[in-house]
């Protein structure tokens, strides 16, 4: 079955550590993963995707086939980066859509 | 970067009354639109896919007679909870796509009384 986990629902982290939020997937076709963030009282945004390979607000991520993973890391988190991050994947079977993991909320500590 | 637009943002309903929300592209056309559900401090559940000019392709469990879904042009799909009761509360967000990035709207706030 398709499916998205993120395993940690809130991870504090100090400002100025490394951060990574972790992600890992179930799906048999060739994976296309995304991370959006959700900013207090804004709407999901797009953060990044495996595809691009680029880097958005210091943050990467690195799809891992073996591992079946896309963990998100910083390498030194900033108070704005606390918010509500979803991992997401898309599925293209005879369908085309993308499902969310249940996210972590990342709450960076001063 | 491209917009979506939801409408109302919030709506109170009584139980046993049908509510509408609609879901607009500002900017670009989608044939395809997705309506999340969203359970408070809880991840996006897909609800449906409402395609353009076709029927809505419903995930498992979601009852389609439930939540009507109308993709009348291709800037608007709205969603309509049918007789709705107070299980149905929650945040209806949706989304479109275009250039394979998914762009969400606001959201939609639904209590039902």
């Amino acid at each position: 079955a398709q499916r998205v986990t993120q395993p940690e629902k809130l991870l504090s982290v100090f400002k100025g550590a490394p951060v990574e939020l972790k992600c890992n997937y179930s799906y048999s076709g060739s994976p296309e993963l995304f991370w959006y963030v959700q900013y207090s009282r804004q709407r999901l945004q797009l953060l990044l995707r495996h595809i691009s390979r680029e880097s958005i607000k210091g943050f990467t991520a690195d799809l891992n086939k073996g591992e079946t993973s896309f963990h998100l890391k910083k390498p030194f988190a900033q108070e704005e980066d606390s918010a509500m991050y979803y991992c997401a994947l898309r599925i293209m079977n005879r369908d085309d859509k993308i499902i969310f993991g249940k996210g972590t909320r990342l709450h960076i500590l001063p | 970067g491209a917009v979506v637009s939801q409408h109302p943002s919030w709506v109170i309903c009584k139980s046993g009354t049908s509510v509408k929300i609609e879901c607009r592209s500002l900017d670009f056309q989608a044939t395809t639109m997705f309506w999340y559900r969203q359970f408070p401090k809880q991840s996006l559940m897909l609800m449906a896919t409402s395609n353009e000019g076709s029927k809505a392709t419903y995930e498992q469990g979601v009852e389609k007679d439930k939540f009507l879904i109308n993709h009348a042009s291709l800037t608007l799909s709205t969603l309509t909870v049918t007789s709705a009761h107070p299980e149905d509360s929650s945040f209806y967000i949706c989304s479109a796509r275009r250039a394979g990035e998914l762009f969400f709207g606001e959201g939609s706030r639904l209590t039902v009384l």
